[in-house]
């Protein structure tokens, strides 16, 4: 079935370090891909997303590219802020359920 | 304020009460749904709504009953609430079910059943 795999955490960097967090996922179909951001006491907020082979989404500084051969979207940032510190969900939309990978954690020392 | 509203943030029952959590959104979207976040176990799905009337299991709606009289609002009532439902509650919307339509989610409601 369709699921989604993102690395274990927690992660934890200091301010200005590159920042990766790995994403796979299996489907049987061409699903859409996300990243979510949950901030402590919160739901979980679009961060960006990709919708297509090789396409690239962004937002604030952060990048994820849609890999069709490696099926992967591996979330990347080049310089992490104190304020990055969150728990960041990787997911999967084949149009009929979502499905999350498990959340990692990420905190940013200054 | 647009959005998505939860209520309660927080509430605490005992083993065997019914307890309703209330879900509300501006956005007129056709698509709703329950999940539970637990530690471990990521975002699982209970129940969707396609639109006004119509429902859905998700992946683990045992012990939840739902229903969705107006597009806006989506409850989710525990019937008779259990240990094993303490867990963080989090109910999101969506515009279409096509594959690249986002979720938005509440804040969340954090309920303890002792």
């Amino acid at each position: 079935g369709d699921s989604v795999t993102q690395m274990e955490g927690p992660v934890t960097l200091s301010e200005e370090a590159f920042l990766t967090i790995n994403c796979t996922y299996t489907a049987t179909g061409y699903p859409s891909l996300f990243w979510y951001v949950q901030y402590p006491g919160e739901g979980l907020q679009l961060l960006l997303k990709a919708t297509k082979a090789d396409d690239k989404g962004s937002n604030k500084g952060f990048e994820a590219t849609y890999r069709k051969e490696t099926t992967s979207f591996h979330l990347e940032k080049g310089s992490v802020q104190v304020s990055d510190s969150a728990v960041y969900f990787c997911a999967l939309n084949t149009g009929n359920q979502f499905y999350f990978g498990t959340g990692t954690s990420l905190t940013v020392i200054p | 304020d647009a959005g998505i509203t939860q209520s309660p943030r927080y509430k605490i029952t005992e083993t065997g009460r019914q307890v309703t959590l209330m879900c509300h959104q501006t956005w007129s979207h056709s698509y709703m749904f329950w999940y539970r976040q637990d530690l471990g176990h990521g975002l699982r799905l209970i129940y969707y709504s396609a639109a006004a009337d119509i429902t859905d299991k998700g992946e683990v709606p045992d012990g939840y009953v739902v229903s969705r009289s107006k597009t806006e609002n989506f409850p989710l009532t525990l019937e008779s609430a259990t240990r094993s439902q303490t867990s963080v509650y989090f109910c999101a919307s969506s515009e279409s079910n096509i594959d690249n339509s986002p979720l938005h989610f509440g804040n969340g409601t954090r309920l303890t059943v002792t």
